[in-house]
């Protein structure tokens, strides 16, 4: 079975800088995805960035990035120009490319504070 | 379109009552699943279903029950509800078996009391 682990449970960063969370798997597959889900106070999953394994090219999306090192089984994200609005959980997520499309297995979470 | 619809947002439960949470959506999805939340936890995989007539369980069913005789609807039942099912419940569905989008549910709050 694959795992995630998240070994940062909080986090903080000042407003307009920059923030690394970090996230590691465990998996003996060689072919799947992997994302970063943010978790406002509301509780709604928002998708922030996927990963395709296969693609060697780390994802972007604006502020957001990944450095996926496949071999160390490592996909950290960093959020740059942090705003307060990206405060919120952050949850690392694995996905089999085996497996039926909704199931995925989740990290512990990393709660990130954005001070003003 | 309303995506991924969850219904009751919130419910409180006695120890023992049994209730249904419902799940539908209407973009034509044949991959449905179900999570738990809990305290300074992931979501963690209850049931998943890949098409209607088919579910199969995840990480942790126990005590949870589902069905699927609709491409819509997968609710999700409890029989015998306890104070350690008190969780918020997410549902989640995708079209394609890459999943590459996947859509959430704004969540169940249950408390068991």
């Amino acid at each position: 079975a694959q795992t995630v682990t998240q070994s940062q449970p909080e986090m903080s960063v000042q407003e307009a800088e920059t923030v690394t969370l970090s996230c590691t798997y465990d998996t003996s597959e060689s072919d799947y995805y992997l994302f970063w889900y943010k978790q406002p106070p509301s509780r709604q999953m928002i998708l922030v960035i996927r990963q395709e394994a296969y693609k060697q090219q780390n994802a972007t999306e604006n502020r957001f990035s990944v450095n996926f090192q496949k071999a160390a089984k490592s996909f950290s994200l960093k959020i740059s120009d942090s705003q307060l609005g990206d405060a919120a959980m952050y949850f690392c997520a694995y996905r089999s490319a085996e497996t039926s499309g909704s199931r995925l297995t989740f990290g512990e979470g990393t709660q990130l504070t954005v001070n003003p | 379109n309303a995506g991924v619809t969850q219904t009751p947002k919130f419910q409180v439960l006695k120890t023992g009552q049994s209730m249904t949470l419902q799940c539908a959506q209407d973009m034509n999805h044949e991959y449905m699943s179900w999570y738990r939340q809990d305290p300074g936890m992931g979501l963690r995989l209850i049931h998943y279903s890949v098409g209607a007539g088919i579910t199969d369980q995840g990480e942790v069913p126990n005590g949870y029950n589902v069905s699927r005789s609709t491409t819509e609807d997968f609710p999700l039942r409890l029989l015998s509800a306890a104070p350690s099912q008190t969780s918020v419940y997410f549902c989640a569905s995708s079209y394609s078996f890459q999943g590459n989008t996947i859509y959430f549910g704004e969540g169940s709050w249950l408390t068991v009391v």
